[in-house]
């Protein structure tokens, strides 16, 4: 099984909404990440969670605010988002990060959202 | 810095043509080298590549890294129609960071 999953697949939200965004992997993966997504870009790195402590924050602005409850899960709460958040938002998992990358990271199959 | 640049950024062929495209990247905290396929949603894993001059194959694919000139290719022989998609080239640099180059959309006429 290399199954990531995410829910919910697509998202319309105001700009004072608060929501949140879930991704779930059971193959005992122990790092997570975040990635957005604009159209016609490449994926850009947001967080990275491992052994679920946040490792890795990209300068990401604050109302986005993600969260690891278990090894397990991956969270991104979201608050006050702009119009211009809107993208295509990936969550990825791998063996390990605390070392070299020795496994590759697995993609889910995102959540569109869209911030009115 | 992590630049990773891929060309060409788009092309089109026919079914049963060979296609390879590139990849350079920045030298700095190099670990990896890794290629995804994008069709409408997430990127699938393809390839990750360490060592330079060591072919990776998969079916019709392949690729291989040169350390030195600080490239890697990704050839896809007999090309079909549902090779269509956007190819992805990654850098994997510490702390395992991915930073994408822009991509290459290959298009597959029948």
């Amino acid at each position: 099984d290399t199954e990531v999953t995410q829910t919910p697949k697509h998202l319309v939200m105001g700009m004072t909404n608060k929501k949140s965004l879930k991704c779930e992997q059971h193959m005992g993966h122990r790092a997570m990440y975040w990635y957005k997504q604009k159209a016609k870009k490449p994926p850009e790195l947001m967080f990275v969670y491992s052994y679920e402590k946040l490792s890795i924050n990209e300068s990401v602005p604050s109302r986005f605010s993600p969260e690891c409850p278990n090894s397990s899960l991956l969270n991104l709460h979201l608050h006050a988002l702009q119009p211009e958040d809107s993208a295509l938002y990936l969550c990825a998992s791998s063996q390990d990060s605390l070392r070299h990358l020795k496994y590759e990271q697995y993609f889910g199959p995102g959540t569109r959202l869209t911030v009115t | 810095e992590d630049k990773v640049v891929q060309s060409p950024l788009s092309l089109v062929v026919h079914e049963g043509d060979t296609v390879t495209l590139n990849c350079s990247y920045e030298v700095t905290n190099f670990r990896s080298l890794l290629w995804y396929k994008q069709e409408k949603k997430a990127p699938t894993f393809l390839f990750m590549l360490t060592s330079s001059g060591i072919e990776k194959k998969s079916g019709r694919l392949s690729s291989i890294l040169d350390k030195k000139e600080l490239f890697s290719i990704l050839n896809i022989t007999a090309t079909q129609t549902g090779d269509s998609a956007i190819y992805l080239c990654a850098k994997e640099t510490s702390g395992s960071r991915l930073t994408f180059g822009e991509g290459t959309q290959l298009t597959v006429n029948p």
